[in-house]
């Protein structure tokens, strides 16, 4: 059985450039998160999508970042003229359903470095 | 705000020995709590979860103990092997609509062999 999977692994970019990051979460999970994860520092959210409800933007740090969930399935992560303070590692997770108790698995992430 | 804190940014064991890793949480309302290792490069890993409703669950090799009264939580690792050394996160799940989790920002356990 395959994990959250996410593309690139790696994403180098020139300042002001526009980045998509992809996820993939795990066959049947209804429930996806994005999270950022700065050098040495723990987990920023960014957004969560709950089968076709609103999405929950409250986590996006500017209105540069966006992000779509196409079918319930896959979901991209959209920044717009991006900035060095952008770096970072974008990591998504799924579980089961939105619902309390449910672990989150996460995949690797894309490390993205802005020049 | 409130927020999921640790003790010890770094924790130094000798293989074979047992390791404790702890973490404060000062929002009540949380009443879900899980324990993610991450190693260098990879995204962070499932390791347990406990419900407000208990105090302590075990795994293989590793216990999770819940202290509600003063709001802490610690990840017990018996027999501590070279493999167990990466950063440990606890996270709370913060209430509200949406159950995101916060998380602390780690500590380091480095187990030397």
């Amino acid at each position: 059985g395959a994990g959250v999977s996410q593309s690139p692994s790696n994403k180098v970019t020139e300042k002001g450039k526009d980045v998509e990051l992809r996820c993939d979460p795990i066959s049947g999970h209804t429930a996806l998160y994005w999270y950022r994860q700065s050098l040495g520092q723990g987990l920023e959210f960014l957004i969560y999508f709950q089968g076709n409800s609103a999405p929950d933007k409250s986590g996006l740090p500017s209105d540069r970042f966006s992000a779509e969930r196409t079918g319930g399935s896959v979901s991209t992560l959209t920044i717009q003229r991006t900035q060095q303070e952008d770096s970072a590692v974008y990591l998504c997770a799924s579980s089961l359903s939105g619902v309390s108790n449910q672990p989150q698995h996460f995949g690797d992430g894309t490390r993205l470095s802005i020049l | 705000g409130e927020s999921v804190g640790l003790h010890l940014p770094t924790l130094s064991v000798q293989e074979g020995d047992n390791s404790i890793i702890n973490c404060a949480y000062s929002n009540s309302a949380s009443d879900y709590f899980i324990w993610y290792k991450q190693e260098s490069g990879k995204g962070p890993q499932f390791i347990i979860d406990i419900r407000s409703n208990m105090d302590k669950r075990q795994g293989q090799r590793v216990t999770v103990l819940l202290n509600k009264t003063v709001k802490h939580l610690s990840l017990q690792i018996a027999a501590t092997q070279p493999g167990d050394s990466a950063v440990y996160f606890c996270a709370e799940d913060s209430g509200g609509s949406n159950y995101k989790l916060t998380f602390g920002k780690g500590t380091l356990l480095t187990v030397n062999p």
